[in-house]
């Protein structure tokens, strides 16, 4: 099983809101991942964890925060977000970081975002 | 330079035909190389990975990879409509770090 799940499917938030996207695995994966994408343009890297802590932040905005509570689930805490942040928001895991086959990443299904 | 470059396309072939995707990246110690298909609204889903120089087959999938060259292409036999969709090339970057995709090929396989 490669599932990774993703909640919730769409959400529509005002720039005043506070919102999370949650994201969850039980492949026993130890490497969490969030990338952003806009329309006709490849996920961008925003966050990795490993092992519960994160070790990659690709100078994300503070409006983003991310959060790892155990192995299985991902977070991410939305604050005063811009009209220009609206996009698919992927989590994906992979077995560690390492790159490898052994490493491959599986994303979910993505959470559809618009900001008002 | 870029890291990881393919084709944007549109690359339109008839049903039937074989498609041939592209894509060069620019770290030479790179180890393992991945293709994702993404249909439009969709994630991407793992189609093939490859880590020795040569060819992989999956059915109708061929990956083929070229350490010298720096070079990864998709063949895709038989063409359906259905393989229409944006495919991304995706290589670590060198050490313990995640994926670079490229900016996808849009494959477009006329009935």
């Amino acid at each position: 099983d490669t599932e990774v799940t993703q909640t919730p499917k769409h959400l529509v938030m005002g720039m005043t809101n506070k919102k999370s996207l949650k994201c969850e695995q039980h492949m026993g994966h130890r490497a969490m991942y969030w990338y952003k994408q806009k329309a006709k343009k490849p996920p961008e890297l925003m966050f990795v964890y490993s092992y519960e802590k994160l070790s990659i932040n690709e100078s994300v905005p503070s409006r983003f925060s991310p959060e790892c509570p155990n192995s299985s689930l991902l977070n991410l805490h939305l604050h005063a977000l811009q009209p220009e942040d609206s996009a698919l928001y992927l989590c994906a895991s992979s077995h560690n970081t390492g790159g490898s086959i052994g490493d491959t990443q599986y994303f979910g299904p993505g959470t559809r975002l618009t900001v008002l | 330079q870029k890291e990881v470059e393919q084709n944007s396309g549109p690359l339109s072939v008839p049903e039937g035909a074989i498609a041939s995707l592209n894509c060069t990246y620019s770290d030479r110690v790179s180890q393992s190389f991945f293709w994702y298909r993404q249909y439009s609204g969709k994630s991407p889903e793992l189609i093939m990975s490859i880590y020795s120089n040569g060819d992989k087959e999956d059915g109708r999938f061929t990956a083929q990879l070229n350490k010298a060259s720096q070079y990864v292409s998709l063949l895709i036999r038989d063409s359906q409509p259905s393989d229409s969709a944006t495919y991304l090339c995706a290589v670590p970057r060198s050490g313990n770090t995640p994926l670079v995709f490229g900016k996808g090929t849009r494959l477009s396989v006329i009935a």
